[in-house]
């Protein structure tokens, strides 16, 4: 039962456009999430996360957006660029459980110069 | 080392053989998580290690697949009597506990031929 899904296997984007990934979570105790980028041949590396206290969390180019009720997040990556392209997945975790890391099946994105 | 280091990086193996993947995760963190990742696929969860409690091994796909930690230092996963169908990448990550980020190391790349 895949409690976190990326419901788009892949996305492609114009270089400077605003490249937008999604993620739904089923498992209304998650309260962590995270969003990772993985390129060919290595291990995934954290890019960004927010805590369900917040709605919103910016980092650079890149912003996460929590819909708690929806239990939906989403990736905002403005503008794209060619090193963008990549894996990215999603993550979740109860903090206050067991940590456990859930993790989606990830979203390629393509950013075409 | 800093990170999060795998070893062999990469490993052929004969159907039927065992094989015994390593992880030795960053120093200091109590969780440790091993995934795998098919061909084409997403982060499969197989098992977590977190300080002394119990193992959440809700993940692992038979009982052919096993996975020891000593304490909070490296951990050994072990499939027994390979299967093609064990063929991927086999991540494993460590964290803080209740730090929710999780660091990855780079891989080891199993192929069951």
């Amino acid at each position: 039962d895949q409690q976190v899904k990326q419901n788009s296997p892949s996305l492609s984007v114009q270089e400077g456009r605003i490249s937008i990934l999604n993620c739904d979570y089923t498992n209304s105790m998650f309260d962590y999430f995270l969003w990772y980028k993985k390129y060919p041949a290595e291990g995934p590396t954290f890019l960004i996360s927010i805590s369900s206290i917040k709605d919103k969390n910016e980092d650079g180019r890149f912003t996460v957006f929590l819909n708690k009720s929806a239990k939906h997040l989403s990736l905002h990556i403005v503008p794209s660029q060619p090193g963008d392209s990549a894996v990215y997945f999603c993550a979740a975790s109860v903090s206050t459980g067991a940590n456990n890391l859930f993790f989606g099946t990830g979203t390629r994105l393509t950013v075409i110069p | 080392g800093a990170g999060v280091s795998q070893s062999p990086s990469n490993k052929v193996t004969e159907k039927g053989k065992d094989v015994e993947l390593r992880c030795d995760p960053i120093s200091g963190h109590t969780a440790l998580y091993w995934y795998r990742q098919r061909l084409g696929q997403g982060l499969e969860f197989l098992i977590y290690f977190q300080g002394n409690s119990a193992p959440d091994k809700s993940g692992l796909p038979s009982d052919r697949f096993s996975a020891e930690r000593t304490g909070e230092s490296v951990s050994t996963l072990t499939i027994q009597r390979t299967q093609q169908e064990d063929s991927a990448v086999y991540l494993c990550a460590s964290s803080l506990f209740r730090q929710g980020r999780a660091f990855f190391g780079q891989g080891t790349r199993l192929t069951v031929v």
